[in-house]
């Protein structure tokens, strides 16, 4: 069963200062990965994902991630965090294998203070 | 905007009744998902209509159950509430051909059962 644990309930950081909020997964096969943004009585925006290839994908917004196959991890990353960045951060997987839906973690919730 | 829609965007109902909600896919999105997000928690998947026949389903009990229609819009229906449905309904639409596509959400419909 596919599975995603975003340890983190919440991350607070200053602005201008790097962000990173963590993602591990279980998966059988090979995942496909993704990040999505909740604001606030909104629906999900998509981020960044991972398909193959270059382990550091970027997305939207400065937005990146990095996947690493050994520690089943894609955490989110951020060079210089800010205000309008505060929200809540879903980590998703699915497997290459089958048709398979999204599996969210239960998210994060970054708080960027000025 | 993901050109994704639902409506209602808000609802309330008594225990026991009966609810519909809708949802239209992005043009050129032939598979629509529907989730579940209780407060505090990520989206839990439901299940996916792909060309009119569902095609895969999450742990939700028979009285969950959907419709897609052939301009792939869509349709959750619930009956017999009960105040743990309470909860955002997300539609999200993607293309069944790319796995490694991402989902594009709707803004969601809030359910309130009282």
């Amino acid at each position: 069963a596919q599975s995603v644990a975003q340890p983190e309930d919440q991350v607070n950081v200053a602005e201008g200062n790097p962000l990173t909020v963590k993602c591990t997964y279980s998966v059988s096969g090979n995942p496909y990965l993704f990040w999505y943004v909740q604001y606030p009585n909104r629906g999900l925006q998509f981020l960044l994902k991972y398909i193959t290839g270059d382990n550091l994908v970027k997305g939207s917004y400065g937005f990146e991630a990095e996947f690493n196959k050994s520690q089943t991890s894609f955490h989110l990353k951020k060079p210089s965090a800010l205000v309008s960045d505060s929200a809540l951060y879903f980590c998703a997987v699915r497997s290459t294998s089958g048709n398979t839906p999204l599996v969210f973690g239960k998210g994060t919730r970054l708080s960027v203070i000025a | 905007e993901t050109g994704v829609t639902q409506s209602p965007t808000h609802l309330i109902k008594t225990r026991g009744q009966q609810v519909t909600l809708r949802c239209s896919s992005q043009s050129g999105h032939n598979t629509v998902s529907w989730y579940q997000q209780a407060l505090g928690q990520g989206p839990q998947f439901i299940f996916q209509y792909y060309r009119e026949e569902e095609n895969g389903r999450g742990n939700f009990p028979p009285r969950f159950s959907g419709l897609q229609f052939p301009n792939y819009s869509s349709e959750l229906n619930v009956n017999a509430l009960e105040l743990d449905d309470s909860a955002l309904y997300l539609c999200a639409s993607s293309s069944y051909r790319g796995l490694n596509t991402e989902a594009f959400f709707g803004q969601g419909t809030r359910l309130t059962v009282v």
